[in-house]
């Protein structure tokens, strides 16, 4: 079973650029999760989808926004990028039917802003 | 509002002793709390969970307790090894597909 992928690994982008990174969950997966993690810190919630729809959103500027596709994949947006939000974003997926499951994880999208 | 506080933010034993870390959770309506280890680099990944209506669950060197009365649950390690050092991240699900993160904590096995 494959596991959730994202990319790209790394995004190098300037302030005031816009940034998309993308997520795959888990076949079978139909919630998707969006954290924030800054050096050595912890997960910070940005986003969750389920079913192509936003159903919570964590304390961020409008500019980070995203989407759900029909196949269950998602996309972050982060405009007007500033230097705060070099970190590492992470995707999470588990399952929109069962409940008490856990989140599976994938390896990130490093992003890095000059 | 929905919380989950952990302790300690940073843990640092010497190999073979055991760790322990405590979680406490606000909402009551919690009833399933994962565990999840993050090595430096790597993806945070799933190592034990526990459902509110266990009170403990084992496996081989980690242990979970939980404690619905006082919404306590804690994480314990034994027989730490080098390969433990990591950050440990505990969560709390209210309502079944919420996850609340603890902050995490930093653990440092030390040869």
């Amino acid at each position: 079973e494959a596991g959730v992928t994202q990319s790209p690994t790394h995004l190098i982008k300037t302030r005031g650029q816009q940034a998309t990174l993308r997520c795959s969950p888990i076949s079978g997966h139909t919630s998707v999760y969006w954290y924030q993690q800054a050096l050595g810190l912890g997960l910070q919630f940005l986003l969750w989808y389920d079913e192509g729809e936003e159903r919570n959103r964590g304390n961020f500027p409008p500019r980070f926004s995203g989407r759900q596709f029909p196949n269950y994949s998602s996309e972050l947006n982060v405009n007007a990028l500033e230097l705060e939000d070099s970190a590492l974003y992470l995707c999470a997926s588990r399952s929109g039917t069962v409940s008490n499951q856990p989140q599976h994880f994938g390896d990130g999208t490093r992003l890095s802003i000059l | 509002g929905e919380n989950v506080e952990q302790h300690p933010s940073t843990l640092s034993v010497q190999e073979g002793d055991s760790a322990v870390i405590k979680c406490t959770y606000s909402d009551s309506a919690s009833n399933y709390f994962p565990w999840y280890k993050q090595e430096l680099g790597k993806r945070p990944q799933l190592i034990i969970d526990i459902r509110s209506n266990v009170g403990e669950k084992k496996d081989q060197r980690i242990a979970v307790t939980l404690n619905k009365t006082a919404k306590h649950f804690s994480l314990h390690i034994t027989e730490t090894q080098p390969e433990d050092s990591a950050v440990y991240f505990c969560a709390a699900c209210p309502g079944g597909f919420k996850t609340i993160f603890g902050a995490g904590t930093r653990l440092f096995v030390k040869a």
